[in-house]
Parts: structure tokens; C-alpha cells; sequence
């Protein structure tokens, strides 16, 4: 696609709910970072992949934080049990290495109740 | 640990320039950024700098670097209203278990007309 793509862009769940938070980067991106941004907290690395392989999970807050990538394409980001803490943006980027221009997609906010 | 910091908030007069402070911890850094998000937006490169350079002057934009003190500094000139976003530094460097990029909390511009 033309750009860092996000969904669903907007989700409300209750506490206690698992949610699955999708991003499809730019074609032929080989490196994908998921952020989180919560209000007044800036920006919260979380995980970084390297084709299918994440070099560092030590940014997911806890182990109900989980990410995947399948095909050096498409990532997930799932939280399990959410709670009302993880509300929150997550924002995906891409980019062809780790050391150039990152593309952002506009972010999933989620909203645990 | 690697760290940037920034000042949290900054608010200017329509007309007047800007400047935008970081400061970094990791001497091995090879390029710093500013990005740029807009309310509601993603994250959007707005120029870098190497780490070899001292200034790097683009449009309006002025970005200083003093490596010795790990002080970055974002200027903007004649300053508008559709300036107001927050401003994230970010360092890149080898090694680096983020993708090897790091970012500050961010500096919310407010421009009052």
C-alpha cells in the first residue's frame, strides 16, 4: 500500500477482553516497530521486528503483551486481559532498515472500560 | 542507558521563532531526528541530521547539533499557527535493541495567533 496501514483505528472493549491490533506496513519494509502513546506518557517503545524475528520483547510492558509477524508483512499486536492501563495509542512504523526514515500509520486507539 | 529528554511544553507567538530543545546520553549516535505528529495523526519525519554535522538548515527549519554537550536543537522561523503538533527528537545508532532508534516524550508547540 502507499502507506502505513492501521486497524481498527479506533476500539473500545471492556476489562478482562483479549484485542487484536493489525498492522500491514509498507511494501517491502523489512523493519516494523510498534509504539505506544499514552496521554502525557510520549512515546513508548514496545517491540521492533526484523523480518519475522523480534531481536528484543523486552519493551512489551507485560506477558499479556504479545506480537507476531508473518511473512516479513503483516503484523499483530494482541493484548490479553485488558485492563484499564492499556488504553492507550499504538502506533506501527515501518521502514526499509532500522536506521532510516520510519513511516508511521495514524495509530489504534484503544479504550478498555 | 540510552535516553532523550525534552521539555514538555512550549507556546509562541504567531510570527515569532521557535526553538525546540533535546538531549541525548548516547555518544555513539549517528543520525537524530525530528519528527513531527499532529493532533490525532501519526508520527511524520520532519528532517535529521548526521552526527558529523553541526547544522543542517531546510526552509524554515534550523537544526543545531553540538555533539560534545549531546545537545540538539530544532529551530523554526516566522512561526504559524499549523506549526502547533508535538515534537519528538529521536537518535539512531548501531547496536541499539530498538531498531535502533530512540525517542524523547515529545514538546507540545502551542503558536497563539
Amino acid at each position: 500500500g502507499a502507506g502505513v496501514s492501521q486497524s481498527p483505528s479506533n476500539k473500545v472493549t471492556e476489562k478482562g477482553k483479549d484485542v487484536e491490533l493489525r498492522c500491514d506496513p509498507i511494501s517491502g519494509h523489512t523493519a516494523l516497530y510498534w509504539y505506544r502513546q499514552s496521554l502525557g506518557q510520549g512515546l513508548e517503545f514496545l517491540i521492533y521486528f526484523q523480518g519475522n524475528s523480534a531481536p528484543d520483547k523486552s519493551g512489551l510492558p507485560s506477558d499479556r503483551f504479545s506480537a507476531e509477524r508473518t511473512g516479513g508483512s503483516v503484523s499483530t499486536l494482541t493484548i490479553q486481559r485488558t485492563q484499564q492501563e492499556d488504553s492507550a495509542v499504538y502506533l506501527c512504523a515501518s521502514s526499509s532498515t532500522p536506521q532510516v526514515e520510519l513511516f508511521f500509520g495514524e495509530g489504534s486507539r484503544l479504550t478498555v472500560l | 542507558g540510552e535516553d532523550v529528554e525534552q521539555s514538555l511544553f512550549l507556546s509562541v507567538r504567531e510570527g515569532d521563532s521557535s526553538v525546540i530543545n533535546c538531549t541525548y546520553t548516547d555518544s555513539s549516535s549517528t543520525y537524530l531526528y525530528w519528527y513531527k505528529q499532529e493532533p490525532g495523526a501519526g508520527l511524520q519525519l520532519l528532517t535529521y541530521i548526521f552526527s558529523n554535522m553541526d547544522m543542517k538548515q531546510d526552509q524554515r527549519l534550523t537544526v543545531l547539533l553540538n555533539k560534545k554537550d549531546k545537545h540538539l536543537s530544532l529551530r523554526i522561523a516566522d512561526t504559524q499557527t499549523g506549526d502547533s503538533a508535538i515534537y519528538f527528537c529521536a537518535e539512531s545508532h548501531d547496536g541499539g535493541s530498538q531498531g535502533n532508534l530512540i525517542f524523547g516524550k515529545g514538546t507540545k508547540l502551542s503558536v497563539k495567533p
